[in-house]
């Protein structure tokens, strides 16, 4: 079973400039989420989606990142116009809500990253 | 709120030592608490999930715990490798969302020769 992939892995632009983040989420996974850490920081969630559907963009920074999940496959995250704050690391995640013996979980599965710098 | 912070911030130790990370939450009402590894320049790696109902969770050398009561779940490694040296994260749900992870800083470890 192919794991979550992100593309691309490494994104270097100018401030100002306009930068699209993809991720495909493990196949048949429903929740797909997008979080970013940023140089020092913890890990923060950003917004997740259930199919094509947001369910929480709580996180979102601002208005300039844009997130769609067409047809409820693969995920983009956009940032425009860029600024030197986005730079970090952005990861993606998914995940199927599943039930055990100990009750249900959601254990949420990550992609290599995309390192994004702002210049 | 969910806050999660995780002690030590760094850790180094000889090959062999069984050694302890620590998590705490602020939020007794968890609903999953998950242990991550990162490798320098890669991305995450699941190594244990513990659901609400479960004290711990066992995956090779690797034990987790779970005590929600005082908010503390600990990363057990035992017999360390040098393949073990990574940063070592921990996550948990926020209050009343049993989606979104609220993360830790991370514990970084090194094993040496």
């Amino acid at each position: 079973e192919a794991g979550v992939t992100q593309f691309p892995s490494h994104s270097v632009i100018e401030k100002g400039q306009t930068v699209t983040l993809r991720c495909d989420p493990i196949s048949g996974h429903d929740n797909l989420y997008w979080y970013r850490r940023v140089m020092g920081k913890e890990i923060k969630f950003l917004l997740h989606f259930v199919k094509e559907s947001k369910q929480d963009e709580s996180g979102m920074p601002n208005n300039r990142f844009l997130a769609e999940r067409t047809g409820g496959t693969y995920s983009t995250l956009k940032v425009q116009p860029a600024e030197l704050e986005d730079s970090g690391v952005y990861f993606c995640a998914s995940s199927q809500l599943r039930t055990s013996g100990g009750g249900p979980y959601n254990e949420q599965f990550f992609g290599p990253g995309t390192r994004l710098t702002v210049l | 709120k969910q806050e999660v912070t995780q002690i030590p911030a760094a850790l180094s130790v000889p090959e062999g030592e069984n050694l302890v990370l620590n998590c705490s939450f602020t939020d007794s009402a968890i609903y999953n608490l998950q242990w991550f590894r990162q490798d320098p320049g890669k991305g995450l790696t699941s190594l244990l999930l513990i659901q609400s109902s479960q004290r711990e969770q066992t995956s090779g050398r690797l034990n987790a715990s779970l005590d929600k009561s005082s908010g503390r779940s600990t990363l057990y490694i035992a017999a360390s490798q040098p393949g073990d040296s990574a940063t070592y994260l921990c996550a948990g749900n926020a209050a009343g969302n049993n989606r979104k992870l609220i993360w830790g800083l991370g514990t970084s470890l090194a094993v040496n020769p």
